[in-house]
């Protein structure tokens, strides 16, 4: 069964610093997804991505975070200046079509773990 | 504003026994409700969605219902096993978006 895939696992950095989470969606999907889960927490939407740009991000989503679909496959998070509030779970979801009415079909990948220290 | 609300947070389940779970939505434009299960450490995985045209929709142990008059729509899980042990999700588009937004999530239990 078709798998979105996610890189690293988990990874750990300084307050500050860059991080880029990795993502490979399934292959005829159209329609990208970030979302971000705090430990205990509630899935929470951060950005999603069609046709090569943002269709709508949340208030989370500030300056600090970019998007990027450098290859056509890879579908990657920036966060230029890491804050310990960063720490949480990042997953990349997938959607292959609108739907009726606007829903999607979404399949999440495992989630990529950031600990900010 | 947006608002997914999901009852209860926690619920344990002797096994073999049923588990319902439910979620309330605020915007009456909503059409699509899937349920999300979500095992340690791993992402969510859907295990079952409906549309607004259905009432009920059953696969297998897994049924969920939808009450579009009331917003609110439910995960039923009939002769739970150990491997239900997990958290669920619920979520829908809001305000006629593409995003999903997920309820806050119950972590069920069953006892062995």
């Amino acid at each position: 069964e078709p798998e979105v895939t996610q890189t690293p696992s988990h990874q750990v950095t300084q307050m500050g610093q860059e991080v880029i989470l990795r993502c490979v969606p399934i292959s005829n999907h159209l329609y990208f997804y970030w979302y971000r889960q705090i430990l205990g927490q509630k899935v929470e939407f951060l950005v999603s991505f069609y046709n090569n740009e943002i269709s709508e991000k949340s208030e989370i989503f500030d300056d600090q975070f970019s998007v990027e679909r450098p290859d056509g496959s890879n579908f990657t998070l920036k966060i230029r200046s890491t804050k310990l509030e960063d720490s949480a779970m990042y997953f990349c979801a997938s959607g292959r079509t609108s739907g009726g009415g606007g829903a999607n079909v979404l399949t999440f990948g495992a989630g990529s773990r950031l600990t900010v220290l | 504003g947006e608002n997914v609300e999901q009852h209860p947070s926690t619920l344990s389940v002797q096994e073999g026994d049923s588990a319902v779970i439910k979620c309330t939505y605020s915007d009456s434009a909503s059409n699509y409700f899937p349920w999300y299960k979500q095992e340690l450490g791993k992402g969510p995985q859907l295990i079952i969605d409906i549309r607004s045209n259905v009432g009920e929709k059953k696969d297998q142990r897994i049924a969920v219902t939808l009450n579009k008059t009331a917003k609110h729509f439910s995960l039923h899980i009939t002769e739970t096993q150990p491997e239900d042990s997990a958290v669920y999700f619920c979520a829908t588009p809001l305000v006629g978006n593409e995003k999903l937004t997920f309820g806050t999530g119950t972590r069920l239990t069953i006892i062995p």
